[in-house]
């Protein structure tokens, strides 16, 4: 069971939107993280949170930007969308402490540009 | 830097047999700790098993077992009597304290029936 929610869980949209990836934790864990996923390929860490107010870039330089105003929610938006942003997108929360606790991660978003 | 290699892009076995998934990694810490994470298809990853460098006994979870190899820096699964709900990718994956988890390629593992 999902304690980890990402919506939509597919979203296709024309080139030059704004769009919003939404994400949220219901397990309280400090630490929150967006990672891009292409189809079967490894994970690229784009954005992290390790608690309200704070936020990261990860190591894949992306146009997306994120907040925390809130511990159980990690949105994540594109101000423009690209057919380059095409990818699936996966939030994954963990505790911050002990530091070997679990990445939980949700369904992922798949989006498509067009 | 961390830096996690899987060296198998793909592997596939039969039902019921044993299959061993590789990983190596790098790092100049002492201290620091493994996983291997499953994602089945059109599923949410989740952790599979962990290990914490300090230990030196290797970590099982029922048919999940690892051989952590701390001076060769490699931190293997195996997976006895392979199941179709085994068929997933697989990621390893190593982080340091407080640090980010670095991932590997991943491996996809497909079961023959």
């Amino acid at each position: 069971e999902a304690d980890i929610y990402q919506t939509p869980r597919y979203l296709v949209i024309g080139t030059g939107k704004k769009i919003t990836l939404e994400c949220s934790q219901t397990m309280g864990h400090d630490k929150m993280y967006w990672y891009q996923q292409d189809p079967g390929m490894e994970l690229h860490l784009i954005h992290y949170s390790y608690g309200v107010n704070s936020t990261e870039k990860g190591d894949l330089s992306s146009e997306s930007t994120v907040s925390r105003i809130r511990t159980e929610h990690f949105p994540l938006t594109l101000e423009s969308a690209r057919p380059s942003h095409t990818s699936q997108y996966l939030c994954a929360s963990s505790l911050r402490i002990p530091y070997n606790s679990p990445l939980h991660f949700g369904n992922g978003t798949r989006l498509t540009v067009t | 830097a961390q830096t996690v290699t899987q060296s198998q892009p793909e592997m596939s076995v039969q039902e019921a047999e044993t299959v061993t998934l590789s990983c190596t990694y790098d790092t100049s810490e002492s201290d620091y700790y493994l996983f291997w994470y499953k994602q089945p298809p059109s599923r949410q990853m989740i952790l599979v098993i962990r290990q914490e460098a300090y230990k030196q006994q290797n970590a099982t979870e029922n048919r999940f077992s690892v051989n952590f190899q701390k001076a060769a820096k490699s931190f293997s699964l195996k997976i006895s009597d392979s199941q179709l709900g085994d068929a997933a990718m697989y990621f390893c994956a190593q982080s340091q304290g407080a640090q980010k988890l670095v991932f590997g390629q991943g491996t996809r593992l497909t079961i023959n029936p």
